[in-house]
């Protein structure tokens, strides 16, 4: 079965400093990567999204992400911080088939410190 | 345009009741999908609809989970005889269709059994 795993869990970082959130899954065949981002009381928003091509993907805000298929990684990456990037961040991989469902990473909150 | 919106937003409920919330997807959008985010169990998928069917339900967790979908458009998710263990967010996200794979969530319903 199809899983994600996101194995940081919290991170805490000073403004400018610079981002990366790891991110692995399992499946064998041809994915569909996405990073998700939750503000605090605000819903589920799309960061950025691989599907094939240039495995560098830039999203919103300046976020990027890059899939290495050879590591099942897709880490997202940010260069400077800001405190607004305060978040919860969720890796989600999708296989298309017959649903398109999302298989979710657990999380991984981030406090960025002013 | 109007994004996905769910209702209630809240909703307190007693052990052994129904409960029943409500998705109204992105207007053209003919897939549509029910998560679950609740603490240690991250999000979960529940079911996903194309058009007025479901043709799969494997995320429901037990026989009180149903939903039905009607007019291509609004969906219903009822819980029946609730427990504690129901107690999460119910987020609902929608896509242009089945092959789109960018979903749009919409702010959930945070359910409580006390």
């Amino acid at each position: 079965a199809q899983s994600v795993s996101q194995h940081n869990h919290h991170v805490i970082l000073s403004e400018a400093a610079s981002l990366e959130l790891g991110c692995n899954y399992s499946y064998g065949g041809t994915v569909n990567l996405f990073w998700y981002v939750q503000y605090p009381g605000q819903h589920l928003q799309l960061l950025l999204k691989y599907f094939s091509g240039d495995p560098l993907v830039k999203g919103i805000k300046g976020f990027e992400a890059e899939f290495i298929k050879s590591k099942f990684s897709f880490n997202l990456r940010k260069p400077s911080v800001q405190w607004s990037d305060t978040a919860e961040y969720f890796c989600a991989v999708n296989s298309g088939g017959a649903t398109n469902k999302l298989i979710f990473g657990t999380g991984t909150l981030l406090a960025v410190q002013p | 345009g109007a994004g996905v919106s769910q209702s209630p937003s809240n909703k307190v409920t007693e052990k052994g009741k129904d409960v029943e919330l409500r998705c109204d997807p992105i207007s053209g959008h003919t897939a549509l999908y029910w998560y679950r985010q609740s603490l240690g169990q991250g999000l979960e998928f529940l079911i996903y609809f194309q058009g007025n069917s479901a043709p799969d339900k494997s995320g429901l967790p037990s026989d009180r989970f149903s939903a039905e979908r009607t007019g291509g458009s609004v969906s219903t998710l009822t819980i029946q005889r609730t427990q504690q263990e129901d107690s999460a967010v119910y987020l609902c996200a929608s896509s242009l269709n089945r092959a789109n794979n960018e979903q749009f969530f919409g702010p959930g319903t945070r359910l409580t059994v006390l």
